[in-house]
């Protein structure tokens, strides 16, 4: 199947400084990817949405000047926490997809974030 | 809105048992419908998805799922379960437009199984 990493694994930042988060597909060519949030024993919330090569389409509720979504290539894409806070630490999970996977979505490891 | 509800947030069972999670969505037009797991410490894996044809849809590692259109409901099933079925599962629902959609998903069950 498809293979999607994410780096780091876990990340610890003060608050204030801003963290990147990368997604990369790594055996075929994702025209979308997704990122999404997932609290302690709660369910993965759809954060947004990105196509390659145009912006990020964020659901209703998430900080788009916050979270900074960038998909320059169809390969990777990047989740930058701006100016992360405490309440910003959670557990970040990207998902890629393409019409070769017939909008399948493969999913990566997670990305833990701790803001002290 | 769409939304789904996992009625079962831990379950525990022993091994040789058969498995039912119950999954209900909430969405205005039709659907493609997903379970997922999560081993510890692992990403998430599609155990098996609906999208049209026979509701009834079998997955990896004998597990299998039935959509029925009138509950909105999409259960996962296993008639016996193992150890290595310890895990945390998760349903999940899309607009089945065609095109790239993110998901909304359950809450998830935590499934233990003893030996």
């Amino acid at each position: 199947g498809a293979v999607v990493s994410q780096h780091p694994s876990r990340v610890i930042c003060k608050s204030g400084t801003s963290v990147k988060i990368e997604c990369r597909s790594l055996d075929f060519q994702a025209t979308t990817m997704f990122w999404y949030r997932q609290f302690p024993k709660q369910s993965l919330m759809l954060m947004a949405t990105s196509n390659e090569g145009s912006k990020a389409t964020y659901e209703q509720g998430v900080e788009k000047d916050k979270f900074l979504i960038n998909h320059a290539s169809l390969t990777l894409s990047t989740l930058t926490v701006t100016s992360a806070h405490p309440e910003d630490s959670s557990f970040y999970i990207c998902s890629a997809s393409s019409l070769d996977t017939y909008n399948e979505q493969f999913f990566g490891p997670g990305t833990r974030l701790t803001v002290l | 809105a769409q939304s789904v509800s996992q009625h079962n947030h831990h379950v525990i069972l022993s091994e040789a048992a058969s498995l039912e999670l119950g999954c209900n969505y909430s969405y205005g037009g039709t659907v493609n419908l997903f379970w997922y797991v999560q081993y510890p410490g692992q990403h998430l894996q599609l155990l098996l998805k609906y999208f049209s044809g026979d509701p009834l849809v079998k997955g990896i590692k004998g597990f299998e799922a039935e959509f029925i259109k009138s509950k909105f409901s999409f259960n996962l099933r296993k008639p016996s379960v193992q150890w290595s079925d310890t895990a945390e599962y998760f349903c999940a629902v899309k607009g089945s437009g065609g095109g790239a959609d993110g998901l909304t998903f359950g809450k998830g069950t935590h499934l233990i199984i003893q030996p």
